[in-house]
């Protein structure tokens, strides 16, 4: 079974608002989760590291401000997108991991659509 | 700088025969390697993984074999089945690196039944 559970499944928005993406590890509690984007036909990038208790690490160009990252507690870290533009309409997609090497096991993502 | 590398976009072969999926990589640093398989708007699915210090890992249909010196993976399906098709995505990391995953660009595997 899913071991990652992200909500919404998709989301439309319009210009200039802003949504939360939430990720939940269902089976263990992980100190440690990542936000990966991935536009049409490419790959998956990865955003940010996702840090309980503590600040998130984000990856070169990538904008702290506006993709704010809250891991609150060790089952749910939250995306949260600020000011959406049409040019934020990805396709989101968290992690964890999965405790052997660096294997990971991914949600399911979030297609968020900017209006 | 792409430092892993699919440079098939896409992939089809007949079901039963064997499917062999390629990945480069430039960073000699690299220790770990792991494929996904990815289904349209879900999240990638584990497969089957090897470190720098084997060169095969096998399990069930599916086997990966590393090449350092030609920093080159690929995975191996066999027999293929329609059930695989799919997006698949090699992704690379190294030690000390605290599991961030540097992914391909991936390849669409089409199985014909």
């Amino acid at each position: 079974g899913a071991v990652v559970s992200q909500h919404p499944s998709w989301v439309i928005c319009k210009s200039g608002t802003s949504v939360k993406i939430e990720c939940r590890s269902l089976d263990f509690q992980a100190t440690t989760m990542f936000w990966y984007r991935q536009f049409p036909k490419q790959s998956l990038m990865l955003m940010a590291t996702s840090n309980e208790g503590s600040k998130a690490t984000y990856e070169q160009g990538v904008e702290k401000d506006k993709f704010l990252i809250n891991h609150a507690s060790l089952t749910l870290s939250t995306l949260t997108v600020t000011s959406a533009h049409p040019e934020d309409s990805s396709f989101y997609i968290c992690s964890r991991l999965a405790g052997a090497w660096d294997t990971q096991y991914f949600g399911p993502g979030t297609r968020l659509t900017v209006l | 700088d792409q430092q892993v590398k699919q440079n098939s976009p896409s992939l089809s072969v007949q079901e039963g025969r064997i499917s062999i999926l390629n990945c480069d990589y430039t960073n000699s640093m690299f220790d770990y390697f792991l494929w996904y398989k990815k289904y349209p708007a879900e999240g990638p699915t584990f497969l089957i993984s090897i470190s720098s210090i084997k060169d095969k890992n096998e399990d069930g249909r599916f086997t990966v074999f590393l090449n350092k010196s030609a920093k080159h993976l690929s995975l191996h399906i066999v027999p293929s089945q329609p059930g695989d098709s799919a997006v698949y995505f090699c992704a690379a990391s190294f030690s000390g690196n605290t599991g961030k995953l540097i992914f391909g660009q991936g390849t669409t595997l089409q199985v014909k039944p």
